[in-house]
């Protein structure tokens, strides 16, 4: 159980085009999602908390009009990533947490996407 | 402030010799402790976490942990370490007042385990 699934696993698109990256929790709901952006051999930094049913929470530093979440669902959250540059290039990676109730703290991590902007 | 510490950049073991990944936090009110492991291009695989209860914590692959509240450490240990163990570590921590659930990192230990 806990599966997240993410969509593409990887990406490659010229720069000033928008890439869209799902997000997808495959037998649980999940109420809470996060986008993480991660470098190579470098921790994970936290760019937002998608709650279901209302805006993003973004963290400091993180631009809200180039990258967009969307979270439709209780089981999908999308990422855009708009006017994509080459400085995008990085390796995304999202996150699911349970409802409350069957929250037992951990986040379950999806594959990852590797965005390459040209 | 909230943060957790993974002094060693690296760890290099032989097959079949103890390990240890090192992890030191700071963190407001109980901490909720977790430990992942990252494989080249994937993303983190849940190893195990402390909430509450016992200080040693068992997980995945044969990974423990030690809670230690008086020196903030959670150290991931393994008696046997295989060539399979081989990947990135990460130790996270969340405080039991953060109701959103927000994950700090650390900055990840790269183990490499020769035979």
């Amino acid at each position: 159980g806990a599966v997240v699934s993410q969509h593409p696993s990887r990406v490659i698109c010229k720069s000033g085009t928008s890439v869209k990256i799902e997000c997808r929790s495959l037998d649980f709901q999940a109420t809470t999602m996060f986008w993480y952006r991660q470098f190579p051999k470098q921790s994970l930094m936290l760019m937002a908390t998608s709650n279901e049913g209302s805006k993003a929470t973004y963290e400091q530093g993180v631009e809200k009009d180039k990258f967009l979440i969307n979270h439709a669902s209780l089981t999908l959250s999308t990422l855009t990533v708009t006017s994509a540059h080459p400085e995008d290039s990085s390796f995304y990676i999202c996150s699911a947490r349970p409802p409350p109730g069957q929250d037992r703290g951990e986040q379950f991590f999806g594959p990852g996407t590797r965005l390459t902007v040209l | 402030a909230q943060s957790v510490a993974q002094p060693e950049d690296q760890v290099n073991v032989a097959e079949g010799n103890p390990l240890t990944v090192k992890c030191t936090y700071s963190v407001s009110g109980n901490p909720y402790l977790f430990w992942y492991v990252q494989y080249p291009n994937r993303g983190l695989q849940f190893l195990l976490k402390y909430i509450t209860g016992d200080n040693l914590v068992k997980g995945s692959y044969g990974f423990e942990a030690e809670f230690n509240k008086s020196q903030t450490s959670f150290h991931l240990k393994k008696p046997s370490a295989l060539v399979s163990d081989s990947a990135l570590y990460f130790c996270a921590v969340r405080s039991h007042y953060n109701q959103g659930g927000k994950l700090i990192f650390g900055q990840g230990t790269e183990l490499s385990v020769k035979p």
